[in-house]
């Protein structure tokens, strides 16, 4: 069963920023917030991923609560082309377990308009 | 680009022939996973290697399902005999185990059986 939260859609306005929330409250401690994206007919996409500090990349930046409850990603400036599905995960960062996998829930479906 | 490739991209079958999929996972990767992805369930995980033995294929019918990997360059999974109800797109994902890494998935096998 996916441990994570999220909204199942919300709208932006291209050129705004896109703001994706994702309850993960039982979470542990050595496990990662990871963020995918679907775009319609195609293969999952990785975005980024973190443990407890902010981070940021090319694609979009996650912010994570302090008490790492909650995260959100931000894509500063969406396009028409970020109309996907986004999916928060938790994933432990032991590979040599079964826990290693990526277990999907049900995403937000982020449609970003003209 | 390294990129996972999955074969074919499309199959159609009749009910009861047996179907196989291909993927080969970027060069240097160790872990494979297997996901089928259809409208009511979404995202399933079947199957997950490492160094090419199963970690966790707990997600998959074992009586008609069956995934391997002959040699590091190469997952299969088969289906014998296929049913109408495994029409789906199944995707292919691999990644590195040493460190906390992301998975790349590849463009999936849309497979309707009939």
């Amino acid at each position: 069963d996916a441990k994570t939260t999220q909204p199942p859609s919300m709208d932006c306005a291209e050129g705004r920023a896109a703001n994706l929330p994702c309850n993960h409250s039982t979470i542990s401690g050595n496990e990662y917030v990871y963020w995918y994206r679907q775009i319609h007919s195609q293969g999952p996409q990785y975005i980024i991923h973190g443990l407890k500090n902010n981070e940021t990349n090319e694609m979009a930046s996650l912010i994570i609560t302090e008490d790492r409850k909650s995260s959100t990603l931000i894509l500063p400036h969406a396009t028409l082309r970020d109309t996907a599905v986004y999916y928060c995960i938790v994933r432990v960062a032991d590979s040599g377990g079964s826990n290693y996998k990526l277990t999907f829930g049900k995403g937000t479906l982020l449609t970003v308009n003209p | 680009d390294a990129r996972v490739t999955q074969t074919p991209r499309h199959k159609v079958t009749e009910m009861g022939q047996e179907v196989t999929m291909r993927c080969q996972p970027i060069l240097g990767h160790n872990t494979v996973f297997w996901y089928r992805q259809t409208m009511m369930q979404g995202l399933e995980l079947l199957a997950y290697f490492r160094n090419r033995a199963p970690l966790d294929d707990s997600g998959m019918p074992k009586d008609r399902f069956s995934a391997e990997m002959p040699d590091a360059t190469l997952a299969t999974l088969k289906i014998q005999p296929s049913e109408p109800r495994d029409s789906a797109v199944y995707f292919c994902a691999s990644g590195k185990s040493a460190g906390n890494t992301e998975a790349f998935f590849g463009q999936g096998t849309r497979l309707t059986v009939v």
